[in-house]
């Protein structure tokens, strides 16, 4: 069955850097993959969707890869901040989305 | 995105009893999910709808059942509640987002089962 792995579940990093979060997957890739945000006690929040035909795609200061040879994505997040603190989820498109156990991401002032 | 609810929000209930979770959306939306959510396993797929009458199982569907009589109404209802149902559900619809698509989930349901 596909397994999708997010290689930290917790990230630490100072106001100001940029955060990466992994994402690698076993088995087939998707067509698609995508990134979602969760703060504590709410759904998942649609952020980026790139394609396999798509190396990087960018929104503000979000960026994500997708190397479907290493299957694996990327996302970065630039010039981060405390608000950015929060769990993100990747998600991979087999007919239906399955996700990752997400990344708990904390930036400190 | 579309606006999606999801009721109740909390439930506490006894173990055999039967629960029946509500999802309702405002828009036409032809794909609806549950998922449940625990710590240690993430987002999981439990039923999905495509379309009135039509769903289908996902990864975790043991002990649920699903119903869609309506376009906006996605139900979900454990038979005979067990404790290992307790956890927090979300509905999710998917919907374009742009130049893309993606999913919007409601806000959850906590359910506990004792």
């Amino acid at each position: 069955s596909q397994k999708i792995e997010q290689n930290s579940e917790a990230l630490n990093i100072q106001e100001g850097k940029t955060a990466t979060l992994t994402c690698n997957y076993t088995n087939y890739s998707p067509a698609y993959l995508q990134w979602y945000r969760q703060d504590p006690g709410r759904g998942p929040v649609f952020l980026l969707l790139i394609r396999e035909n798509e190396k990087e795609k960018r929104k503000e200061r979000l960026k994500v890869t997708f190397d479907t040879t290493l299957k694996q994505s990327l996302f970065h997040i630039t010039a981060s901040q405390p608000a950015d603190s929060a769990t993100y989820l990747c998600a991979l498109d087999i007919l239906n989305l399955i996700f990752g156990k997400g990344t708990k991401l904390s930036v400190k002032p | 995105d579309a606006g999606i609810t999801q009721s109740p929000r909390h439930k506490v209930t006894e173990t055999g009893t039967p629960v029946t979770l509500r999802c309702h959306q405002t828009e036409n939306h032809r794909y609806m999910y549950w998922y449940r959510q625990d710590p240690g396993h993430g987002l999981r797929l439990i039923h999905y709808s495509y379309g009135v009458k039509d769903t289908d199982k996902g990864e975790v569907s043991d002990g649920y059942s699903v119903s869609r009589s309506k376009t906006e109404d996605f139900l979900l209802t454990l038979e005979s509640a067990t404790s290992s149902q307790t956890s927090v559900y979300f509905c999710a619809i998917s919907e374009s987002k742009g130049e893309d698509y993606g999913y919007t989930f409601g806000s959850g349901t906590r359910l506990t089962v004792v």
